[in-house]
């Protein structure tokens, strides 16, 4: 059964510092790596993802990374604040049964954001 | 706009009865998921429909059973429920095919089963 191995499992991080999120993959059917946040009581919200030829992809406070010969890829946090505090979820394509849209989740990061 | 609504939000069924989950989406979206979430699990893909008319089997189907009604309703029905299908249930949808938009989740459906 293909996973993500996501990273860490809970995180703690003082306001202004910086969150970093890993995960690693097997096999996958396309380079599109997105990221998922979800508040308490609400469902996953697409956060940032990183589309197939590109290595890395900012959006204000939120990076992507991806490195393909390690099969890895990252979100960091800059500035990290206290509404940040939430579960990030990281994906992937399966081969098997994979198309386009069609996610596995990692388990989830819980972060806090300690003012 | 509502996006993705499930129906209902909360829900205690007692060992062997039946339910279906509703889902619906108002975006024209192609594919519809369901998801589970379990502490410490993340979301586990149950089912999901590439497109009206199809469905296929995700990472844990057993107990579930789904129908794709029309382009925006996809429902989940447990036959016989059992304690360990306790768990809050995601229903997403997507373009499908395309990597522009990702999934619109709805707010989710939490269910126990005693």
């Amino acid at each position: 059964q293909q996973q993500v191995k996501q990273s860490p499992q809970s995180l703690i991080v003082q306001k202004g510092g910086i969150s970093i999120i890993n995960c690693a993959y097997e096999n996958t059917a396309f380079d599109y790596f997105p990221w998922y946040q979800q508040f308490p009581g609400k469902g996953p919200a697409l956060l940032i993802a990183i589309r197939p030829d590109v290595s890395e992809k900012k959006e204000g406070r939120f990076t992507i990374s991806f490195n393909k010969s390690a099969k890895q890829f990252s979100l960091h946090i800059m500035d990290s604040q206290p509404g940040d505090s939430a579960t990030y979820f990281c994906a992937f394509t399966p081969v098997e049964g994979g198309s386009q849209g069609n996610l596995i989740f990692g388990k989830g990061t819980k972060l806090s954001v300690k003012p | 706009n509502a996006g993705v609504t499930q129906t209902p939000k909360f829900q205690v069924l007692k060992t062997g009865q039946s339910m279906t989950l509703q889902c619906a989406q108002d975006m024209n979206h192609n594919s519809m998921y369901w998801y589970r979430q379990d502490p410490g699990m993340g979301l586990r893909l149950i089912y999901y429909s590439a497109s009206e008319g199809t469905t296929d089997k995700g990472e844990v189907p057993n107990g579930y059973n789904v129908s794709r009604l029309n382009k925006r309703e996809f429902s989940l029905r447990l036959e016989s429920a059992a304690p360990s299908q306790t768990s809050v249930y995601f229903c997403a949808s997507s373009e499908g095919g395309s990597f522009d938009y990702g999934y619109t989740f709805g707010s989710g459906t939490r269910l126990t089963v005693v």
